[in-house]
């Protein structure tokens, strides 16, 4: 998981709040992305950042939010607009933009769930 | 989206016998990396092949891509019970920036 941390490990919400995960790297990493797991599942990309003070959905964003006020920091909002907040969630990052390869590399997740 | 798929969805084998798991895909990427994950963590790289190559080792880790079939193989060899993980393709579509699409994973539970 090295050089990447995400807080909390686990969380709990209740229905009708608002909550941010954290992540934050020490990898100098450009592109920054969220991720969502569902049991048995593979994950889908919420949220994704290539540059400080930008960032683009991916293929699930409704409901959720982000921010990129630093290189090192992507916040993600689960806010009361997702429907099925329960789940797994990992935030990456990559050194790259733009066309290329490169190896993401992952935090240790937050699992959220709402009560 | 979910461009790849892998098989089986779940492995079981003894210590010190091969696994392979499989993976397809779609659409035209640059290329194709695996990633495994332990139960409640995040995702480690494994090992990354590129669209020009067709075999790439590292380890007791070997995986091959066909691009005209659209398809890739991860054989772990001489398998140990800490293999005992999910196993995720992932693909670097052609698109421009670099997003990893993952493929639904592969549960291997390797027994002592």
């Amino acid at each position: 998981d090295g050089g990447i941390t995400q807080s909390p490990k686990y969380l709990f919400r209740k229905e009708g709040q608002n909550v941010t995960l954290s992540c934050e790297q020490n990898l100098n990493h450009d592109a920054m992305y969220w991720y969502r797991q569902d049991p048995g599942q593979g994950l889908r990309l919420i949220y994704y950042s290539q540059i400080v003070n930008d960032f683009q959905k991916g293929d699930i964003a409704e409901g959720y939010s982000v921010s990129r006020e630093k290189k090192e920091s992507f916040p993600l909002t689960v806010t009361s607009a997702q429907k099925n907040p329960t789940a797994f969630y990992l935030c990456a990052s990559s050194s790259i933009a733009g066309v290329g390869t490169d190896t993401q590399y992952f935090g240790p997740g937050t699992r959220l769930t709402v009560l | 989206s979910q461009q790849g798929e892998e098989d089986p969805q779940a492995l079981s084998i003894q210590e010190g016998e091969n696994a392979t798991m499989n993976c397809s895909y779609k659409t035209s990427i640059n290329n194709l990396q695996w990633y495994r994950q332990n139960s409640g963590r995040g995702l480690v790289h494994l090992i990354l092949i590129r669209s020009n190559e067709r075999e790439k080792h590292s380890g007791r880790l070997r995986v091959t891509l066909d691009t005209s079939k659209k398809s890739s193989s991860l054989l772990i060899t001489a398998s140990r019970a800490a293999d005992t993980a999910s196993y995720f393709c992932a693909t670097d579509t052609d698109t421009g920036f670099q997003k990893l699409v993952f493929g639904t994973g592969t549960r291997l539970l390797v027994s002592p």
